[in-house]
């Protein structure tokens, strides 16, 4: 069974653009976390979504946006990108909302 | 808020020496407490947890026992190996249905020398 897939697996951006991270969850996983890791430090949680619905926002600015899909992939949207917000982005799924994350590989995002 | 704290590293071992990365944490009630692993270039892996005081979780060797009095979950291993060398992560998460967020520690990075 294929894991939780991340797309693309690198990308570098130019400041003030904006950028679309894609996730596709494990079969059958209804929900999607993501997480912020900047080098050297642990993830930090952004987002999470359950049946299509927001279920919890980590401290990030309003640059930052998410969406799921029917299918239960989703979708992180970044706009004005900063410097600062060069990092790792983690996708995780799980059946429901309470732990047993499966985390993807990433997407590293470097802005220059 | 919640918040975990783990030895810094880097920690440097030799092949089968005896393994102790120290992890604490700070939360309200009774949180669920995870170990992740993150080898070079990939994401994170579940490595063990424990959702209850006194429960041990325990996987390819590791080990963590949930200790309520001293609020922490300590990882540990008997003889480590060279395919160890990995960035390990200490996390929790809230008690209650619905419990989403994961709260991390900033990782240590152990390296196993043959």
């Amino acid at each position: 069974d294929a894991g939780v897939t991340q797309s693309p697996t690198h990308l570098i951006k130019t400041r003030g653009q904006h950028v679309t991270l894609r996730c596709s969850p494990i079969s059958g996983h209804k929900s999607v976390s993501w997480y912020q890791q900047v080098l050297g430090q642990g993830p930090q949680f952004i987002f999470q979504y359950y049946e299509k619905e927001e279920r919890g926002r980590g401290n990030f600015p309003d640059r930052f946006s998410a969406r799921q899909f029917p299918n239960y992939s989703s979708e992180l949207n970044v706009n004005a990108l900063l410097l600062g917000d060069s990092a790792l982005y983690l996708c995780a799924s799980s059946l429901g909302t309470g732990g047993g994350y499966t985390f993807g590989s990433g997407t590293r995002l470097t802005v220059v | 808020g919640d918040s975990v704290t783990q030895m810094e590293g880097p920690v440097t071992l030799s092949e089968e020496a005896f393994l102790t990365i120290n992890c604490t944490y700070t939360a309200t009630g009774y949180p669920s407490l995870f170990w992740y692993v993150q080898y070079p270039g990939e994401g994170l892996q579940l490595l063990l947890k424990a959702t209850k005081a006194d429960d041990k979780g325990s996987n390819k060797g590791f080990e963590a026992t949930y200790r309520k009095e001293t609020t922490s979950f300590h990882l540990e291993k008997g003889s480590v190996q060279v395919s160890d060398s990995a960035v390990y992560f200490c996390a929790l998460s809230p008690p209650g249905a619905g419990s989403y967020q994961l709260t991390f520690g900033k990782g240590t990075k152990l390296s196993v020398i043959p």
